[in-house]
């Protein structure tokens, strides 16, 4: 099966600075890799996602990269706020045709500091 | 759009007792929904596949006797907790992938925190 690993499990930025967060996967059917934001005791938020069709997509402040080839993908944060501050997780999924599973990453805590 | 409800957010049950979640998708219709648990610190678990109108697929080691699942609308899944014991205390995250449409995006639930005593 799908094994993602994710790191690093914290990271300390200033506010104003970027913050990168780097996954991989290791199944090469893996086709669907999003990223969800988690704050204290809520549930995941989707905040991007991209598919195997395309090397970056980017929405604001955040952009998401893809290496299929190293099967590696990473999360972008520029100008970090402090309400970027959450566990972030990153997952992995293959194309069933249905609703298929997600393989998730640890988690990073990222800590935006004044 | 994508909003997905959980209720109660919040459970504190004696033990032996069954503890009822629901799971609802708000302004789409989900054929799969996902029933997830996650300790404190922890990525989260899948424990079950939950499918409109048929049996939830169980991951390996999650008793299908113990977390029963229903998914009998297009909006609405169930997980139920029987007799429960403190070491069932978790909290339990479903999501739902719109279909027709989205399907491999899933939007998660905001939790249910359940505590067994």
């Amino acid at each position: 099966g799908e094994n993602v690993e994710q790191h690093p499990s914290t990271l300390s930025v200033q506010e104003g600075d970027s913050a990168v967060i780097k996954c991989t996967y290791s199944d090469s059917a893996s086709n669907y890799f999003p990223w969800y934001k988690q704050e204290l005791g809520k549930g995941p938020q989707l905040i991007i996602d991209i598919r195997s069709n395309v090397g970056e997509k980017k929405d604001q402040r955040i952009a998401v990269t893809l290496n299929k080839t190293a099967k590696h993908f990473s999360l972008h944060i520029t100008e970090t706020q402090p309400e970027d501050s959450a566990v972030y997780f990153c997952a992995a999924s293959p194309f069933t045709g249905t609703a298929s599973k997600l393989t998730f990453g640890t988690g990073t805590r990222l800590q935006v500091t004044l | 759009g994508a909003v997905v409800s959980q209720h109660p957010s919040r459970v504190i049950c004696k033990s032996g007792t069954s503890v009822k979640i629901e799971c609802r998708s708000l302004d789409f219709q989900a054929t799969t929904m996902f029933w997830y648990r996650q300790f404190p610190k922890q990525s989260l678990m899948l424990m079950a596949t939950s499918n409109e109108g048929s049996k939830a697929t169980y991951e390996q080691g999650v008793e299908k006797d113990k977390f029963l699942i229903n998914h009998a609308s297009l909006t609405l899944s169930t997980l139920t907790v029987t007799s429960a014991h403190p070491e069932d205390s978790s909290f339990y995250i479903c999501s739902a992938s719109p279909s027709p449409g989205q399907i491999q995006t899933q939007y998660f639930g905001p939790g249910t925190r359940l505590l067994v005593l």
